[in-house]
């Protein structure tokens, strides 16, 4: 079966610099890759998502590259905020199914 | 527009009791899911629904769980009897297409009801 998991659970860094929150994967076969944000009392809000035919993708201050050999998954975000403050989740999915396995979720803490 | 609305926003209860959770989905959203977030477990999908119809039930725990959606903008989930491991956060999300095609990730997710069972 899927499984999703993080190299870091928790990540503290100052305000201005850039953060990475990495996701690794099992399932050679997953796709297409999502990242969403979670902050506290809050749903998951969707970030970026890439697809397994591309390697990275950018967004507005993120970017998501895709290393599909060593099924490794990061996001990285540039010039980190304390509004960035939250839980990043990477979740997973293959073709058309619906079943996103979510991975257990990193603590993005933004010093000021 | 309003986005996924879900009620309550907290619930506790005493085990044995009946819970019912509610989710109104985003209007014109064919797909509708329930998830249920855990520290343990993280983010579990319980069941999605499409055009109304339940389409795949196997996240659900056991026969105590149960959903439906009656219509296109109302979904209930049931915990009957509850009990104290049922307790979570339960997220209902909506999505106006099948995930995998265009953008496939992007669940609106509700603000979650969280359950605590005594």
């Amino acid at each position: 079966g899927e499984s999703v998991g993080l190299h870091l659970p928790t990540l503290s860094v100052q305000e201005g610099d850039n953060s990475i929150i990495n996701c690794a994967y099992s399932n050679s076969a997953s796709d297409y890759f999502i990242w969403y944000k979670q902050e506290s009392g809050k749903g998951p809000q969707f970030i970026i998502d890439i697809r397994s035919n591309m390697d990275k993708r950018q967004g507005q201050r993120v970017t998501v590259l895709l290393n599909k050999t060593v099924k490794h998954l990061s996001l990285q975000i540039a010039a980190t905020q304390p509004g960035d403050s939250a839980v990043y989740f990477c979740a997973v999915g293959v073709g058309s199914n619906y079943k996103l396995t979510f991975g257990k979720g990193t603590l993005l803490t933004v010093n000021p | 527009d309003a986005g996924v609305i879900q009620s309550p926003r907290h619930e506790v209860t005493e085990m044995g009791q009946e819970v019912t959770l509610r989710c109104k989905p985003i209007s014109g959203h064919d797909y509708l899911f329930w998830y249920r977030q855990t520290m343990m477990r993280g983010l579990e999908l319980l069941i999605y629904f499409n055009n109304n119809v339940p389409i795949d039930d196997s996240g659900m725990p056991e026969d105590r769980f149960s959903a439906k959606m009656p219509n296109a903008s109302f979904s209930t989930l049931k915990i009957q009897p509850s009990e104290p491991r049922d307790s979570a956060v339960y997220f209902c999300a909506s999505s106006p297409r099948r995930p995998g095609i265009g953008r496939s990730g992007e669940l609106f997710f509700g603000e979650g009801s969280r359950l605590t069972v005594l």
